[in-house]
């Protein structure tokens, strides 16, 4: 079946240890999202791919960054994680850009920063 | 500013009745809304849509009803059943620059007790 898949399911790093999150995903969409969910909370933009075109949310910190070497992968990298960036972390798809584009998600990593 | 709200985080409803989900918006200028609903350590799956040029949906037992001149839309399912038990996240896009970014809500976890 075609999907998006995340790895790792969960991730612990250490306080101000990079670490590298990864989605690929088989649907051949044009378009590659990362969401930030904290609990109780709605999903947050952080970025996004439109093809190799990177649109960076106005809020999203510098610390993170975004890949997407490939239609197929797109990698999230957290330069110097803090206590505050312990999350899911939810990648999702979409075939283009239109309203009426409903995404596809990943299962999401759960980051954890000691 | 949270544009899309849903003011219920939790929801218990008995087998077989029906359970009514509430979201409401502040941004006149969404036109296409959707539902995503997320079991526990899996991402988001779309659930059903209504574009703005109608006030009803309808898709086997879930049924989504928009009240523009209110700014707020419902989910009904009717009957209810416990592996309808999952947090239903109300989502509205807008094309900004080029791209669609979606605004989700909190979530409403639904428990529906057999």
């Amino acid at each position: 079946d075609a999907m998006v898949i995340q790895n790792p399911r969960y991730q612990v790093t250490q306080f101000g240890k990079p670490v590298t999150l990864s989605c690929s995903q088989t649907l051949n969409h044009n378009v590659m999202y990362w969401y930030q969910q904290k609990s109780s909370q709605a999903p947050k933009l952080l970025f996004h791919y439109y093809d190799k075109d990177f649109n960076n949310e106005a809020d999203t910190p510098d610390n993170f960054q975004s890949r997407r070497p490939n239609t197929s992968f797109c990698f999230l990298d957290i330069r110097s994680p803090g206590l505050g960036d312990a999350a899911m972390y939810l990648c999702a798809t979409s075939r283009g850009g239109a309203t009426n584009e409903k995404l596809f998600f990943g299962s999401g990593t759960q980051l954890s920063v000691l | 500013d949270q544009q899309v709200k849903q003011n219920s985080p939790s929801l218990s409803v008995q087998e077989g009745r029906i359970s009514i989900l509430n979201c409401d918006y502040t941004n006149s200028m969404f036109d296409y809304f959707l539902w995503y609903k997320k079991y526990p350590a899996e991402g988001p799956t779309f659930l059903i849509s209504i574009s703005s040029i109608k006030d009803k949906n309808e898709d086997g037992r879930f049924t989504v009803f928009l009240n523009k001149s209110a700014k707020h839309l419902s989910l009904h399912i009717v009957p209810s059943q416990p592996g309808d038990s999952a947090v239903y996240f109300c989502a509205a896009p807008a094309v900004s620059g080029g791209y669609q970014k979606v605004t989700f809500g909190t979530g409403t976890k639904l428990q529906v007790i057999p």
